[in-house]
């Protein structure tokens, strides 16, 4: 079955830039998506086949994905981006998979 | 605005079926080619997909729940459910209804509704 591994914390102050990754076996092939979950929320798809961004969501969320790693890109962060985050693929043999979340912490 | 919301049983006893619907709001669930999802969420942890219902009407699940898990779709109601069989307490979960682009991105969903597997 295919895997997605990603950090299960990252923390990064007001203002800078917090990069969250997404592991997996050229996961550079497949179109990733990314997912914002706030507390009590259900999850919201910020970045969509790699790079793409939904209407509605800031300039600052920003997705890469190449070889076999996917990255999410959260510039200029605000304490209201604080959130989990989870990366998303469809993949021939397990169809839908999603990565463990990572858990973004505002200082 | 095309909404979701998730109806059903919080409270399912062990080794009996849980069973929940989506009401599709603010369009048609037969429109734009789209297909319908489930995912669930054990409290404090990730999400889990469970299975989903193409606009053709043909059904994919989750490989380690597929022999317990049936999703139907309800044109005439616009609604689309979930019945998951034999369940046990490893089921608590949130559940949530989400509609599917043609790229695999879960881009509407529903709010969620708290399914307890208990005695």
């Amino acid at each position: 079955s295919y895997v997605l591994t990603q950090p299960p914390s990252v923390s990064v102050a007001p203002g800078q830039t917090a990069r969250i990754t997404c592991g997996g076996n050229n996961i550079g092939s497949k179109s990733v998506h990314w997912y914002q979950q706030k507390p009590g929320q259900a999850p919201v798809v910020v970045v969509y086949d790699d790079s793409d961004r939904p209407s509605g969501i800031p300039e600052r969320f920003s997705g890469s994905n190449s070889g076999n790693t996917a990255t999410l890109t959260i510039s200029r962060v605000e304490a209201g981006d604080e959130a989990d985050y989870y990366c998303q693929v469809w993949d021939s043999s397990s169809l839908v998979v999603f990565g463990g979340g990572t858990k973004l912490t505002v200082l | 605005q095309l909404q979701l919301q998730e109806s059903g049983s919080g409270l399912v006893k062990p080794s009996q079926t849980l069973s929940l619907t989506c009401a599709v709001s603010g369009g048609s669930i037969s429109s734009g080619g789209y297909s319908w999802s489930w995912i669930r969420q054990p409290p404090g942890k990730g999400l889990e997909w469970i299975g989903y219902i193409y606009h053709s009407g043909s059904t994919y699940y989750n490989p380690s729940l597929k022999s317990r898990v049936t999703i139907s779709v309800d044109r005439s109601k616009n609604q689309f459910s979930l019945k998951l069989s034999s369940v046990t307490a490893a089921d608590t979960a949130v559940y949530y209804c989400a509609r599917v682009t043609a790229i695999q991105a879960f881009d509407i969903w529903g709010q969620g509704t708290m399914v307890t597997v208990s005695s």
